[in-house]
């Protein structure tokens, strides 16, 4: 059984950089067939991809045109998990933050979800 | 990328259909057969029903099914129960390569 467990603050200030992790257990973050995504929700955007990482003999990422310039995520295969950094936010980064596996163009399973709210 | 067009909302009494539609354009919908669907309730990460327009996870029950035609996709469920109440959302491959729908609250009357 998968399990995704994300940590991190739930609070950044205007301007900082917003830092979550993911830790994978029952999968590996070098799986060769899934992708590990952050997905966010908001009610004023609703959900929302924001990107993915994944390894396929080589290390890719993409991610979305919304945050493209400033968004990081990183796999961390020493300790199995992968991570989210997205730098200068602002109060409209206030959401709710996922990670996600990627198998077959589904997510099938999800972290419980961070509230992370952007205030000083 | 624009979101996916949603109804709303979706409602029926126990043991009637639901059908809720996700439209999208011939950039996401309409160009790959990689829509999946999601249930999520109050509080809780959304979880898989459907993936690849109508397939189902292990352990969705064969009440739930998906559809595509053109640019527009459907969920279905069959058999309403109490636990069916939820928001439903819609996703599809668009190259970006995700895109998410505006979601649809489901109630069981």
């Amino acid at each position: 059984q998968v399990q995704l467990q994300q940590s991190g603050p739930g609070l950044v200030k205007p301007s900082q950089t917003l830092s979550l992790t993911c830790a994978i257990s029952g999968d590996s973050v070098s799986s060769n067939s899934g992708a590990w995504n952050w997905i966010r929700q908001s009610p004023s955007r609703g959900l929302e991809w924001l990107g993915r990482t994944y390894y396929r003999s080589k290390w890719f990422n993409d991610s979305a045109v919304s945050v493209k310039s400033r968004i990081t995520i990183n796999p961390d295969t020493s300790k199995n998990q992968f991570s989210l950094q997205l730098n200068s936010v602002a109060p409209e980064d206030t959401a709710v933050y996922y990670c996600a596996r990627e198998i077959g163009e589904g997510f099938d399973y999800w972290g419980q979800g961070t509230l992370v709210t952007v205030s000083s | 990328q624009s979101a996916l067009t949603q109804p709303p909302s979706a409602s029926g009494s126990p043991g009637q259909s639901v059908t809720i539609s996700c439209t999208g354009t011939s950039s996401d919908v309409g160009a790959y057969n990689y829509v999946s669907w999601y249930q999520q309730h109050p509080g809780k990460a959304p979880k898989l029903m459907i993936y690849e327009v109508s397939k189902r996870p292990s352990g969705v029950p064969d009440r739930f099914s998906g559809s595509k035609s053109g640019n527009t996709a459907s969920l279905t469920v069959s058999g309403l129960q109490a636990e069916d109440e939820a928001d439903y959302y819609c996703s599809s491959y668009a190259g970006t390569p995700y895109v998410f729908g505006t979601g649809t609250k489901v109630t069981v009357l």
